[in-house]
This record gives C-alpha cells, sequence and structure tokens, in this order.
C-alpha cells in the first residue's frame, strides 16, 4: 500500500526565513506528486505538481519542490517565507495506472510565520 | 463556475442516525473523491470515483456508501453514524488522468453525539 510521510508536523519561523518542509513517499509504481496548501478558513489549494520532466519544479507564491527519485522523496522549499504563508500544508500522491484515483496525503505540515 | 459544492455545510447527528453529503462539481471533471480530515492525520480518502457509474473503495471505507450516478454529483452516505465518524468532510474533482490536480469543496463538519 502506498504512504506518504511528512517529518515535520509544525514548523514556526520568522519571517524571511527559508523554509524546507520534507516528504517522503512510498510507491513501487508511477506517481504524480503534489503539494497543496490549506490558509485558515480557506479550501486546499494546489500550490504545485511534479508529472514527469525536470525534477526541480515552481509553484504560486515564490514555492518550489524536488523530486529526488532515489529518495523517493518530494520536498517543499521556500527562500523567505511571509506572514501570510502560514497555513497548513499536505505533500500528496496519485499514483498512475490501475490505482489512478486512489490518491493518499501526508498527516499535514502546520506552519506558522511569526511577523 | 461555482467549482466543487457540498452540502450541507454543517450537521449534527445522534449515534444511529443516516444522512447523505451531497457533492455537486460543474467542470466536467471525470474523477470524484470524498476524504476525511482529522487532527493531526491529514486528508484520507474513503471513496473515490474515475467516472460516472463506477465507485471503489478508498483508505478508509467502512461506514460509509456512495454512489455516483450523474457525472456531476458524488453522494456519500453514512446509514448508522458513529461518533467515530465526527470529522470534517471533504469532497474534491480532478479531470481525467492522475496527472491533474484534485480541486476542492469548502467542507461539511459533522458531528456525531
Amino acid at each position: 500500500a502506498q504512504s506518504v510521510s511528512q517529518h515535520n508536523h509544525h514548523v514556526i519561523l520568522s519571517e524571511a526565513a527559508s523554509l524546507e518542509l520534507g516528504c517522503n513517499y512510498s510507491y513501487g509504481g508511477t506517481v504524480n506528486l503534489f503539494w497543496y496548501v490549506q490558509y485558515p478558513g480557506q479550501h486546499l489549494q494546489l500550490l504545485l505538481k511534479y508529472f514527469s520532466g525536470d525534477p526541480l519544479v515552481k509553484g504560486i507564491k515564490g514555492f518550489e519542490a524536488e523530486f529526488i527519485k532515489s529518495k523517493f522523496s518530494f520536498n517543499l522549499r521556500k527562500p523567505s517565507v511571509q506572514w501570510s504563508d502560514t497555513a497548513e500544508y499536505f505533500c500528496a500522491v496519485n499514483p498512475g495506472g490501475t490505482n489512478a484515483g486512489k490518491s493518499t496525503f501526508g498527516d499535514g505540515t502546520t506552519l506558522t510565520v511569526k511577523p | 463556475n461555482a467549482g466543487v459544492t457540498q452540502t450541507p455545510k454543517f450537521r449534527v447527528l445522534k449515534t444511529g442516525q443516516s444522512m447523505t453529503l451531497l457533492c455537486a462539481q460543474d467542470m466536467n471533471h471525470e474523477y470524484m473523491y470524498w476524504y476525511r480530515q482529522d487532527p493531526g492525520m491529514g486528508l484520507r480518502l474513503i471513496h473515490y470515483s474515475v467516472g460516472e457509474g463506477t465507485t471503489a473503495k478508498g483508505e478508509v471505507p467502512d461506514g460509509y456508501n456512495v454512489s455516483r450516478l450523474k457525472k456531476q454529483n458524488f453522494l456519500l452516505g453514512l446509514e448508522s453514524a458513529a461518533p467515530s465518524q465526527t470529522s470534517v468532510y471533504f469532497c474534491a474533482s480532478s479531470p481525467w488522468g492522475s496527472y491533474n490536480e484534485q480541486f476542492f469543496g469548502p467542507g461539511t463538519r459533522l458531528t456525531v453525539l
């Protein structure tokens, strides 16, 4: 069975600090990888995704993530966080093939950015 | 476009009662999903559908049933609610293909007493 592990449950940073949130997945086949964000009181929305090509992907609001196949990782980064980045972040895996649709999300990381 | 809508937004049930949550999307998406979100446990997939008339079990299907009679609607049923089903329920939809992102509804907060 596939699984997604997010290493940090709660991260507290000051504005302008750099951010890296870890995500590791377990799945033997083709995967598509996503980071979603849930701002307080809002819907989950897509930050970025990877399904093929350049393993370094860029998303909205200055976020980026790197897919390292050998490490089964898809870590999220941002060089300088802002107070408005305070939110919950979820890593997700969508398998391909016959399991398409059977998505798995990580437990989430709550990011608090202090002004 | 309304996107993904969920009805109701809040509901309180007594143990043993039944109810149906409705999810509707107006984006002509093939795939639809039901998740539950509990504190510290992320989103867990209950059931999903890859097309009209088809459904499949996710990670935590027990105690729930679903139906997808129309492409735009995905219903989640609780036949006999239990306190363990107290949660926030999210519906999502996506275009065909596992490389596509999911679009989420606003959620339904369900409390079972």
